[in-house]
């Protein structure tokens, strides 16, 4: 069975820290990995995707995979309040004709004034 | 327009009703989901459409019953629910059905099941 696995925390940072999360997957044929923010009560939102190994920036953001471990990670620098929040990590696998994205359980980030 | 609309945003229904959760999008978008998430649960696949037809079905009891009338629209039928079936439903849709194709969520519908 794919599983993707997260410390479900809570991660509490000070702000203006960098908050550090990890992601491991089993299946090893996975492809694409995201990260999704969710708010309580609200939608996953896409924050970043990342296909190949090394590390990938985008303002705040950090997204580092290591196909070799199975191991994804989000680094978010000069953390924000408003980066509260649950971050889902995701993976996409080949499947029977089509493929499947499977959710990590969420890790929760709290980001302290 | 980047958004997936979804209606109704709550819904409250007895375990005899029968009602209908709406997806939609304009973004040209030729895959679109259902997803359901239990509190504090990462979210679970329900149903794929693939360019309008059925390709994934996660083994979903036949209460739920999903329908993709066009490309842009996505209904969920639901029909003798039961109280464990109250969650909030997702609507996802993507470019293409593809592994590196990023998924866009709907707000979702928060339902209530009595």
């Amino acid at each position: 069975q794919k599983e993707v696995e997260q410390n479900s925390g809570p991660l509490s940072v000070p702000e203006g820290a960098i908050a550090s999360l990890n992601c491991t997957y089993s299946d090893r044929v996975s492809q694409s990995f995201f990260w999704y923010r969710q708010y309580s009560g609200k939608s996953p939102e896409l924050i970043m995707s990342i296909y190949s190994n090394g590390d990938k920036e985008d303002g705040r953001f950090t997204a580092q995979l290591n196909k070799a471990s199975q191991y994804v990670s989000l680094l978010i620098r000069d953390s924000q309040p408003s980066d509260s929040a649950t971050y889902l990590c995701a993976a996409t696998s080949p499947g029977a004709g089509s493929y499947q994205l499977t959710f990590g359980k969420g890790t929760k980030l709290s980001v302290i004034p | 327009d980047t958004e997936v609309t979804q209606t109704p945003k709550h819904l409250v229904m007895g375990m005899t009703n029968k009602k209908s959760l709406k997806c939609e999008q304009h973004m040209g978008h030729r895959a679109m989901y259902w997803y359901k998430q239990k509190a504090k649960k990462p979210p679970e696949l329900m149903f794929v459409y693939s360019y309008e037809k059925l390709s994934i079905n996660e083994s979903v009891p036949s209460r739920f019953s999903p329908e993709c009338p066009n490309s842009s629209l996505l209904n969920l039928h639901l029909h003798a629910l039961q109280p464990e079936d109250s969650a909030l439903y997702l609507c996802a849709s993507s470019l293409f059905p593809d592994l590196n194709e990023k998924l866009f969520f709907g707000s979702g519908t928060q339902l209530s099941v009595l």
